[in-house]
């Protein structure tokens, strides 16, 4: 049974360049979370798809963006990238009958910005 | 407003000895809680969770946590230590009407020592 798996595992980019990461949940999994975690910081939490909608927004800029997939794969890109959007970049995916209250991570994506 | 407190940044503990991490949270709704495991480069693990009945909660690799709703903590213990728990410790807290939204503490470093 595949887990939650993201690509690609490490990105480096330029500042004002824009970035797109991808998540697989894993099976049986409907609903997918993006979280972005600096360097010795815990995970903020970005926004939540559920039925191919944003269903929950953190306090981030429009900058951010996703989809969600019929398949229910899921994308966070990120517009305008800043020396601040460097950080790890985690999915989390659940089921929305288990009530989300269980959610499992991926790898993450090692986003860095020069 | 609702906060995730993880008092202690760093802790070092001999291997064998008894580790107790502490997490406390302030929410108004009622919460489930969780603790997550985080290796050096890795994503999350999940090690327990709460989200009703027995206060006293076992996970994974011999780790246990208890729910005491009067001091609002949820405190993760492991009675002796071995070396491969050294990592980055997460509390995190979501309710029932933050649909799968979690907040993470900022986290505990945990070093073994021989």
């Amino acid at each position: 049974d595949a887990g939650v798996t993201q690509s690609p595992t490490h990105l480096i980019k330029t500042r004002g360049q824009q970035v797109t990461l991808r998540c697989s949940p894993k099976s049986g999994h409907d609903t997918v979370s993006w979280y972005q975690q600096a360097l010795g910081q815990g995970p903020q939490f970005i926004f939540q798809y559920y039925e191919e909608e944003e269903r929950q927004r953190g306090n981030f800029p429009d900058r951010f963006s996703g989809h969600q997939f019929p398949n229910y794969s899921s994308e966070l890109n990120v517009n305008a990238l800043l020396l601040g959007d460097s950080a790890l970049y985690l999915c989390a995916s659940s089921l929305l009958g288990q009530g989300n209250y269980e959610q499992y991570f991926g790898p993450g994506t090692r986003l860095t910005v020069t | 407003a609702q906060s995730v407190t993880q008092p202690d940044i760093h802790i070092t503990v001999s291997e064998g000895a008894s580790l107790e991490l502490r997490c406390n949270y302030s929410y108004g709704a009622t919460p489930y809680l969780f603790w997550y495991v985080q290796s050096p480069g890795q994503g999350l693990q999940l090690l327990l969770k709460y989200f009703s009945g027995d206060t006293l909660v076992q996970g994974i690799k011999g780790f246990e946590a208890e729910f005491k709703r009067s001091q609002s903590s949820f405190n993760l213990r492991k009675p002796s230590v071995h070396w491969s728990d050294a990592a980055e410790y997460f509390c995190a807290v979501g309710t029932t009407d933050s649909w799968g939204k979690l907040q993470f503490g900022a986290g505990t470093q945990v070093v073994v020592t021989p």
